[in-house]
């Protein structure tokens, strides 16, 4: 089976916290992506990083960090010093053999 | 800058009424696709296209239809609406397919009374 869950379905933090998102995934190919897709209030899905399954390399962009890990088949998200403008739907997302299969997203507040 | 546009952005639909979605792209993108969005469910994929005059079901085709006769554009065709068709509905566009970054567009609310 092909699958992504993503189990915190909200999350409610108060800026400057850390957060870290989870998402789990499912699939028998060897060669597949991992991605994360931010959704804010105005509704339009924005891109911000992609993975492929040789590469277990963490990631940092700024305050975004990623960690994966085949082993657990994990591709968690974690959001440092978080910022009101982190509030958003954040899914994650996985394309293993020209499919993309996208998890039920968090939602994340972040409260001042 | 356009990227993907989608019109319109709201739309009210009667029971079995009918409508098209617009969906048009300026990247010069190959793949474009329409994925529809339900509460707490993600997103599942309608319909897809690999290029001009190709099209093929997603996850969830029944109740639409595509086409595809330029690159740039990729219409939605709901044809006899239903309240199971009252969703949140996003076009997007990669250039070589799902293993890379995809574009989207900033959606179409549609509620079906």
């Amino acid at each position: 089976a092909q699958k992504v869950t993503q189990a915190q379905t909200e999350i409610s933090v108060v800026e400057k916290e850390d957060v870290t998102l989870d998402c789990v995934y499912e699939t028998r190919d060897t060669t597949y992506y991992l991605f994360w897709y931010k959704q804010p209030p105005s509704g339009e899905l924005v891109f911000l990083i992609r993975r492929n399954s040789f590469d277990e390399q963490n990631e940092i962009s700024g305050r975004y960090s990623w960690n994966f890990q085949k082993s657990t088949s994990s591709f968690n998200f974690t959001i440092t010093a978080s910022q009101v403008v982190d509030s958003a739907v954040y899914f994650c997302a996985l394309s293993p053999g020209g499919k993309l299969i996208f998890g039920q997203g968090t939602e994340l507040s972040v409260k001042p | 800058n356009a990227g993907v546009t989608q019109t319109p952005k709201f739309r009210i639909l009667k029971i079995g009424q009918s409508m098209t979605l617009q969906c048009t792209q300026d990247m010069n993108h190959n793949y474009m696709y329409w994925y529809r969005q339900d509460p707490g469910m993600g997103l599942k994929l309608i319909y897809y296209s690999v290029g001009a005059g190709i099209t093929d079901k997603g996850e969830v085709p029944n109740g639409y239809n595509v086409s595809r006769s330029t690159t740039e554009d990729f219409p939605l065709r709901l044809e006899l609406a239903a309240p199971s068709q009252t969703s949140v509905y996003f076009c997007a566009s990669s250039y070589g397919g799902p293993n890379e970054k995809l574009f989207f567009g900033s959606g179409t609310q549609l509620s079906v009374l």
